[in-house]
């Protein structure tokens, strides 16, 4: 079965500092990867997304996430926090269901900035 | 703008009462997902649509029903068999059978609440 993992549920990080929002996936074939922001009561929002073109990708606000088939990793990062970023994020991997793809959510990952 | 309308965005329910959320897309996306999601736990598949007149359970269906009799439209009866049905509810669409590589389009939910 294909699967998605999310390395710490809670990641806190001081304003300005690196962010890094762990994600590993288990496919057995390409997979399709893609990264997720949920503010509080509020949908989620599409940060990024890989589909087999380049390997490092960029997304909205910062964020990019690069793929890495040997380690099975797509891990979110953003060079510098702002306190706007705090928010819950989710990792995805699109994966065949009978005929159909459908994404696999991880279980999110809630990030805190402090000032 | 195309997008996707959750309503209400707050709901009480009593106990014994059958209550809807209602889901509407302009997208003309043809897949439609609902979603329940609890402090913690991440997103968890109640229902989804691949087509019109056609829906398929997810990982938690029971004490929920659906309907699916236009393709704009995908709304979410919460039953009084449903035993503990306050959450947050999420529903997103995508385009083609599954999202491919194109992800889903999430609305901005409904809170449910048991009083």
């Amino acid at each position: 079965a294909q699967s998605v993992t999310q390395l710490g549920s809670h990641v806190s990080v001081s304003e300005g500092a690196l962010v890094l929002l762990r994600c590993n996936y288990s496919s057995s074939v390409p997979p399709y990867l893609f990264w997720y922001v949920q503010y509080p009561n509020q949908g989620l929002q599409l940060l990024l997304k890989y589909t087999s073109a380049a390997t490092l990708v960029k997304g909205i606000n910062g964020f990019e996430a690069e793929f890495k088939k040997s380690e099975t990793s797509f891990h979110l990062t953003k060079p510098s926090a702002h306190m706007s970023d705090a928010a819950e994020y989710f990792c995805a991997v699109s994966v065949f269901s009978g005929s159909a793809r459908q994404l696999t959510f991880g279980s999110g990952t809630q990030l805190t900035v402090l000032p | 703008d195309g997008g996707i309308t959750q309503s209400p965005k707050y709901l009480f329910r009593k106990e014994g009462q059958n209550v809807t959320l209602s889901c509407e897309q302009n997208l003309n996306h043809d897949a439609m997902y609902w979603y329940r999601q609890d402090p913690g736990q991440g997103l968890r598949l109640i229902y989804y649509s691949q087509i019109v007149n056609d829906f398929q359970k997810g990982d938690i269906a029971e004490g929920y029903s659906v309907s699916r009799e236009k393709k704009e439209s995908f709304p979410l009866t919460v039953t009084s068999a449903q035993k503990n049905p306050t959450a947050f509810y999420l529903c997103a669409s995508s385009y083609g059978q599954g999202g491919s590589n194109y992800g889903y389009t999430f609305g901005s939910g409904t809170r449910l609440t048991v009083v």
